[in-house]
């Protein structure tokens, strides 16, 4: 089974920060990662596809990058409403998800 | 607009059964994968199963033997029958849709609270 680990567990940062969470899978998984946000007693919401791909009505803000084993996702300058937890997910051999990074405000 | 109705949900004691279902709209449902995802309160998400839209199916370890995906196409809806349940499966299930092209999860359900609670 691939596992996913995502760092920091907890990120605190300030609106207008550039933030930067990193995802490390335990063996290639090309490009086939996607990024979600969640916010409290929601359902998870998809904001990168194949590590880089925007989704659809996403803002520019956030993005993707990264092959085989290392993925990060930025968000160039936080605002307001991006505080939640953000989780990783491979679906190059079934799915696996990371165990998840809260962004806090600080 | 693509809809992902969870139903099902409860509480149940540890060894029992549940039945969770799944309406979805919006889209051509027999076309797409579909899959079951959870969390536990306060924890992270788990994926739970799979199943394509012919019928291959793939459970993660913690359920294999337990839990049975299945999906009617005719009626739209998508199900999880779960056995042996134990407290560990407490959480919130979610009914997700694959992406045409790959299997991120491109729509969510709003969930169903299971409870596995003597």
């Amino acid at each position: 089974d691939i596992q996913m680990t995502q760092s920091p567990s907890t990120l605190s940062a300030s609106v207008g920060d550039r933030v930067t969470i990193t995802c490390r899978a335990s063996q290639s998984i090309s490009s086939w990662l996607a990024w979600y946000q969640q916010k409290p007693g929601k359902a998870p919401k998809v904001l990168i596809y194949k590590a880089s791909s925007l989704e659809n009505g996403v803002p520019s803000r956030f993005s993707g990058s990264g092959s085989g084993t290392e993925f990060t996702l930025t968000i160039s300058s936080l605002q307001p409403d991006d505080f939640a937890t953000y989780y990783c997910q491979q679906y190059s051999s079934l799915i696996t998800f990371g165990q998840g990074t809260r962004l806090e405000i600080k | 607009e693509v809809q992902l109705v969870e139903s099902g949900g409860g509480l149940v004691k540890p060894g029992g059964s549940l039945r969770l279902s799944c309406a979805a709209s919006g889209f051509t449902f027999s076309s797409y994968n579909m899959n079951w995802v959870r969390q536990a309160p306060g924890k992270g998400l788990e994926w739970v199963s799979y199943i394509s839209s012919i019928n291959i199916i793939y459970y993660a370890d913690s359920v294999k033997g337990r839990f049975t995906i299945s999906r009617d196409n005719a009626k739209n809806s998508l199900y999880l029958q779960m056995n042996s349940l134990r407290d560990e499966d407490t959480a919130v299930y979610y009914c997700a849709r694959s992406s045409p092209a790959a299997d991120y999860l491109e729509y969510w359900g709003q969930g169903t609270l299971v409870t596995v609670s003597a």
